[in-house]
């Protein structure tokens, strides 16, 4: 069956450090790769988006790598600040479905 | 220019009676996708609108849920009658394809948290 893993519900780490996040998925073919900010009793916020045919995209402090063959995406925040903490979301989009398929997130805590 | 919105907010209402909720997308936008987070689970597609008909319900849990998007615009989700393992949050979100855009990034409400008890 299709499924998508972030590696941890939660993970801590220290100001000024970069936080790395990870999402693999089985039994998909995604068109592309999205990444989404939550923050507690709000919406999901868009952040990045990476193609299948795409190895990485960065914006500011932030990078995402695509690999196909592993089925992973790694996403990373450098030089890490506490207003970094939240929840992120890896979602799927494949061709086919035309809809986005979420992980369940990974908590980030960046400690002052 | 304003966001998704959603209304109510929060919404407690007992097992059986009904509960309707909507959601205002971002102007232009022909998209407009329902998803629900249930407690402790991954948030889950529920249907997708392009203008004002349904290009995809197949994640709708059972014909319970109404959703409609009358004139294209603003859309409802009505859930009739509720039952307990209905609670969770619904999100909508709106998107737009932007010309040479073949993927576009979704937009979200702030979510109706639902209580059904």
């Amino acid at each position: 069956s299709q499924k998508i893993e972030q590696n941890s519900e939660a993970l801590n780490i220290q100001e000024g450090k970069t936080a790395t996040l990870t999402c693999n998925y089985t039994n998909y073919s995604p068109a592309y790769l999205q990444w989404y900010r939550q923050d507690p009793g709000r919406g999901p916020v868009f952040l990045l988006l990476i193609r299948e045919n795409e190895k990485e995209k960065r914006k500011e402090r932030l990078k995402v790598t695509f690999d196909t063959t592993l089925k992973q995406s790694l996403f990373h925040i450098t030089a890490s600040q506490p207003a970094d903490s939240a929840t992120y979301l890896c979602a799927l989009f494949s061709g086919s479905a035309r809809q986005l398929t979420f992980g369940s997130g990974t908590q980030l805590t960046v400690l002052p | 220019e304003a966001g998704v919105t959603q209304f109510p907010s929060h919404s407690v209402i007992e097992k059986g009676q009904t509960v309707t909720l909507r959601c205002d997308p971002i102007s232009g936008h022909d998209n407009l996708y329902w998803y629900r987070r249930v407690m402790g689970k991954e948030i889950k597609f529920l249907l997708h609108f392009v203008k004002e008909s349904k290009q995809d319900e197949s994640g709708m849990p059972n014909n319970r849920f109404l959703a409609e998007r009358t004139g294209g615009t603003y859309s409802t989700l009505k859930v009739q009658p509720a039952e307990l393992e209905d609670s969770g949050v619904y999100f909508c979100a709106s998107s737009q394809v932007k010309r040479g855009a073949r993927t576009p990034e979704a937009f979200f409400g702030q979510g109706t948290r639902l209580t059904v008890v």
